[in-house]
């Protein structure tokens, strides 16, 4: 059974960088799928992130690139958010997934994070 | 990159069928077989309802259906039932190698 848990700060101040981790259990990061973040603001719909492979080809959302960055740890079997000058703005709940290319079929349960001083 | 286009929200009464549209471009929805569906209740996790404009996961329900005609993507509920009373999202790959969700639509049961 395939299993994500997020891990991390609840709270961030504004302008300091928010810091997620995503461990993975009953799936092997290196196998042949891509790994995910995504994100829903309070009320708000989702919104993805960024994407990895475990061979560390990445992809962003281009309204956030120059802010946020994602890598893999094979050997720990997780992969990780960094999102930096984060406002409150970037209050919401985040979520890692799985990604079979090129949809989400298994979702972790999702950590608030809110942004403030 | 623009959300996809939902509609806000849609209702229906047990039984009947609904049908919840999903509007995006041709280097996108119109582009590729690679439209998603999930369904999200109140603070919890969305979950896989349709992959690939039209295949269903093992599980869930052959209620839910997908199709697709040019640029617009399409999830119908049959058989409408209580439960099935919650938010649903598309999701599109993107010739930008890209991913992107549409705004959500909140499904009420009358």
């Amino acid at each position: 059974q395939v299993q994500l848990q997020e891990s991390g700060p609840g709270l961030v101040k504004p302008s300091e960088t928010l810091s997620l981790t995503c461990t993975v259990s009953g799936s092997s990061i290196s196998s042949a799928y891509y790994w995910g973040w995504i994100r829903q603001p309070p009320g708000k719909g989702l919104e993805w992130l960024a994407t990895i492979y475990h061979s560390g080809s990445t992809s962003y959302n281009p309204s956030l690139k120059s802010r946020v960055s994602i890598s893999v740890d094979t050997s720990k079997n997780q992969f990780s958010l960094k999102l930096s000058s984060v406002t409150a703005a970037d209050t919401a709940v985040y979520y890692c997934a799985r990604v079979d290319p090129w949809f989400f079929d298994y979702w972790g349960q999702g950590t608030l994070v809110t942004v403030s001083s | 990159q623009s959300a996809l286009t939902q509609p806000a929200s849609v209702s229906g009464s047990p039984g009947q069928s609904i049908t919840i549209s999903c509007t995006g471009t041709s280097s996108g929805v119109g582009g590729y077989n690679y439209v998603s569906w999930y369904q999200q209740y109140p603070g919890k996790a969305p979950k896989l309802m349709i992959y690939g404009v039209s295949n269903r996961p093992s599980g869930v329900s052959n209620r839910f259906s997908g199709s697709k005609s040019g640029n617009t993507a399409s999830l119908t509920i049959s058989g409408l039932q209580a439960e099935d009373e919650a938010d649903y999202y598309c999701s599109s790959y993107t010739s930008s190698s890209t991913l992107v969700f549409g705004g959500g639509t909140k499904l009420t049961v009358l």
